[in-house]
């Protein structure tokens, strides 16, 4: 078991840019979400997919920011155009059942950072 | 969704100081997770809870969950610097969104 795997580790881009994080979730996993963490706001929900259809996706802050599911072992949050205050460790994690019946299994994260 | 809250938002304990944090909802949860997460790590889960009343032991950690399903709390006897981290809990009622946490530090 791999584990969840998301690229890339570290990200460095200027205000503006496309951004794009990539996240393989652990085969066999039903359920994926997307999580961005900083000091002040601690670890928030962005969205989460069941079955590869975004559920909820009200943690979401703004039109810039867009998740895509294609198929069950890919998940790309995409920010575009990137602001400084998007820089945050951005986690991707994936469950076997519907959130909150089985474990939640964490990627190593993405540390993004606009300049 | 009802976030469930977390307190304290910090704890500093010297080694072999017992600690506790704890999880309250004010709406009936239907089970809740426990995570750890280690500074420049990413969170693990550690434990769910399930039954009303449930009192589950993993080594020096002790996770209950209260019988009204409202409140968990764990507990670590004799801390060491091993259990330094942040402790998360979360619970289905809420998509999974994940408390302020508590981040425990631990003097040698």
């Amino acid at each position: 078991d791999a584990g969840v795997i998301q690229s890339p580790r570290h990200e460095v881009t200027e205000m503006g840019q496309e951004v794009t994080l990539r996240c393989k979730p652990i085969s066999g996993h039903n359920s994926l979400f997307w999580y961005r963490q900083t000091m002040m706001r601690g670890l928030e929900l962005l969205i989460y997919f069941n079955n590869n259809v975004p559920i909820d996706d009200s943690g979401m802050p703004e039109d810039r920011f867009s998740a895509k599911m294609p198929n069950a072992s890919f998940s790309t949050l995409k920010i575009q155009p990137s602001e400084p205050r998007d820089s945050a460790v951005y986690f991707c994690a994936s469950s076997y059942t519907a959130p909150g019946n089985s474990p939640l299994h964490f990627g190593n994260g993405t540390r993004l950072t606009v300049t | 969704g009802q976030q469930v809250m977390q307190i304290p938002q910090y704890q500093h304990v010297q080694e072999g100081e017992d600690f506790t944090t704890y999880c309250n909802s004010s709406t009936t949860l239907s089970n809740i997770q426990w995570y750890k997460q280690r500074p420049g790590g990413h969170p693990v889960f550690l434990i769910q809870l399930v039954k009303s009343g449930e009192v589950k032991k993993q080594k020096r950690l002790t996770f209950q969950f209260g019988e009204a399903k409202k409140n968990s709390s764990l507990h670590i006897t004799a801390t060491q610097t091993t259990d330094v981290g942040t402790y998360f809990c979360a619970g289905p009622n809420n998509d999974m969104r994940f408390g302020a946490g508590t981040r425990l530090t631990v003097k040698p």
